[in-house]
C-alpha cells in the first residue's frame, strides 16, 4: 500500500515570508512528484512537477526532491495572503499503465497580511 | 484549450433519481479519470478511462456508472444514491501515462444528496 505523508497544519506563515511544505513517499519505485494547490471548495490545481533528483524552480515557487530520503517539499518564497490554500503532495509509479496517483492528506497554508 | 469542462456545477438529487455528470476535454488527452473529494480529504480515485477503455475501477459501488463514449468525453451515471455519496465529483484528463504534466482537473461538480 503506498503513502504518501504530509503534515495537515494548518501552518501559518507571515505575509513575504518562506513556507516550506513537506511530503514522504513510502514507495521507492514513485518516479513523478506533483504539487497541486486547492483553494477551499474549488479543485486541485497543478503548480509544480519534479522527476529528478534536486531543486526545480518555478517563479516564487521551488520544488526540492530528495530520492534517497523519499522525500519532496514545496518552498514558496515571499508568500502572499493569495497562496492560502490547501497544498496536495502526488506520487506516481512510471511506467506504461502506471496512471494512478497516490495523494497525501493536504497541509492548510495560511499566509497573514 | 487547456481545460477539462465539468457539468453541471452543483446538483441535488433525491435518492430514486437518476442523474449524470459530465466532463469533456480537447487537450488530445487518453487517460481520463473520475475522482470523488469529501472535505478536507484528499482526492479519491474512482475510475480510470485509457484510451476508451475502463482500466481501473477501484471497488466502486454499482450507483455509479462510469461511460466512455469517445476520447474527448467522460460521463458518470448515478443511481439510487446515499446522502453519504454528497461530495465533490471530480473529472482529471492526462497524456496516457500522466507522463511529465500530471492530471488536469475540472472545476468539479458539488453533489448533494437528498
Amino acid at each position: 500500500q503506498k503513502e504518501v505523508e504530509q503534515n495537515s497544519g494548518p501552518l501559518s506563515v507571515p505575509e513575504g515570508a518562506i513556507a516550506s511544505l513537506n511530503c514522504t513517499y513510502s514507495d521507492r519505485v514513485s518516479q513523478s512528484f506533483f504539487w497541486y494547490r486547492q483553494y477551499s471548495g474549488k479543485s486541485p490545481e497543478l503548480i509544480m512537477s519534479i522527476y529528478s533528483n534536486g531543486d526545480k524552480e518555478d517563479g516564487r515557487f521551488t520544488a526540492q526532491l530528495n530520492k534517497a530520503s523519499q522525500y519532496v517539499s514545496l518552498l514558496i518564497r515571499d508568500s502572499q495572503p493569495s497562496d492560502s490554500a490547501t497544498y496536495l503532495c502526488a506520487v506516481k509509479d512510471s511506467g506504461a499503465g502506471s496512471y494512478q496517483l497516490t495523494f497525501g492528506k493536504g497541509t492548510k497554508l495560511s499566509v497573514i497580511p | 484549450d487547456t481545460e477539462v469542462t465539468q457539468t453541471p456545477k452543483h446538483l441535488v438529487m433525491g435518492m430514486t433519481n437518476k442523474k449524470s455528470l459530465k466532463c469533456e476535454q480537447h487537450m488530445g488527452h487518453r487517460a481520463m479519470y473520475w475522482y470523488k473529494q469529501k472535505a478536507k480529504k484528499p482526492p479519491e480515485l474512482m475510475f480510470v478511462y485509457s484510451y476508451e477503455k475502463l482500466s481501473i475501477n477501484e471497488s466502486v459501488p454499482s450507483r455509479f456508472s462510469p461511460e466512455c463514449p469517445n476520447s474527448s468525453l467522460l460521463n458518470l451515471h448515478l443511481h439510487a444514491l446515499q446522502p453519504e455519496d454528497s461530495a465533490l465529483y471530480l473529472c482529471a484528463s492526462s497524456h496516457r501515462d500522466g507522463g511529465s504534466y500530471g492530471y488536469t482537473f475540472g472545476s468539479g461538480t458539488r453533489l448533494t444528496v437528498v
